[in-house]
């Protein structure tokens, strides 16, 4: 069976600090990693893809299919990153795609 | 363009009573979702559907039923609510590399 496990439900960071938000799964093939984050008052929107290999808004993230892991990164945290973040898991593309494995995500707020 | 969008954003029932969820979307996307976010839980998928009048089980579809018999529009239906069905209900649809979710909605079964 396949599992995202985020070990955090809580983080706190101060504005500037490094940030890492921990994301381990369990998957016996070749998995696609998502990370999405939901801001107050937004919706849940897709913030990366492993396939990808881009950063956005400053995160990156990398797939360690050694460890089983996919954890997101930023050097430099800011006020705005504060939301809810989500790892997620599905098979390969096709018909796979959307039918996500959530993890049960990880609240970060960034203090001034 | 609206995106994904959900009817209603709130509701309050008593247990037995049934109700259906809407969900439409304008991109012309072929697959629709249904999800439940608890809290601990993360977001756990209910019903999925591949194409219209297709519809197909995911990892926690009891008490659920859902429709697709427009390609716009994907229904998510409880027959007969119970509390442990209080929860928040995303419907998403997807390209072949985004999923879009809808803003969510909030259902308390007392």
């Amino acid at each position: 069976a396949q599992r995202v496990t985020q070990p955090e439900k809580l983080l706190s960071v101060f504005k500037g600090a490094p940030v890492e938000l921990k994301c381990n799964y369990s998957y016996s093939g070749s998995p696609e990693l998502f990370w999405y984050v939901q801001y107050s008052r937004q919706r849940l929107q897709l913030l990366l893809r492993h396939i990808s290999r881009e950063s956005i808004k400053g995160f990156t993230a990398d797939l360690n299919k050694g460890e089983t892991s996919f954890h997101l990164k930023k050097p430099f945290a800011q006020e705005e990153d504060s939301a809810m973040y989500y790892c997620a898991l599905s098979g390969p593309g096709g018909t796979s795609y959307g039918k996500l494995t959530f993890g049960q995500g990880t609240i970060l707020t960034v203090h001034p | 363009n609206a995106g994904v969008t959900q009817t209603p954003k709130f509701r309050v029932l008593k247990t037995g009573q049934s109700m259906t969820l809407l969900c439409a979307q304008d991109m012309n996307h072929e697959y629709m979702y249904w999800y439940r976010q608890d809290p601990g839980m993360g977001l756990r998928l209910i019903h999925y559907s591949v194409g219209e009048g297709t519809t197909a089980k995911g990892e926690v579809p009891d008490g659920y039923n859902v429709s697709r018999l427009k390609k716009q529009n994907f229904l998510l239906g409880l027959e007969s609510a119970a509390p442990s069905q209080t929860s928040v209900y995303f419907c998403a649809s997807s390209s072949t590399t985004n999923l879009y979710f809808g803003p969510g909605t909030r259902l308390t079964v007392l």
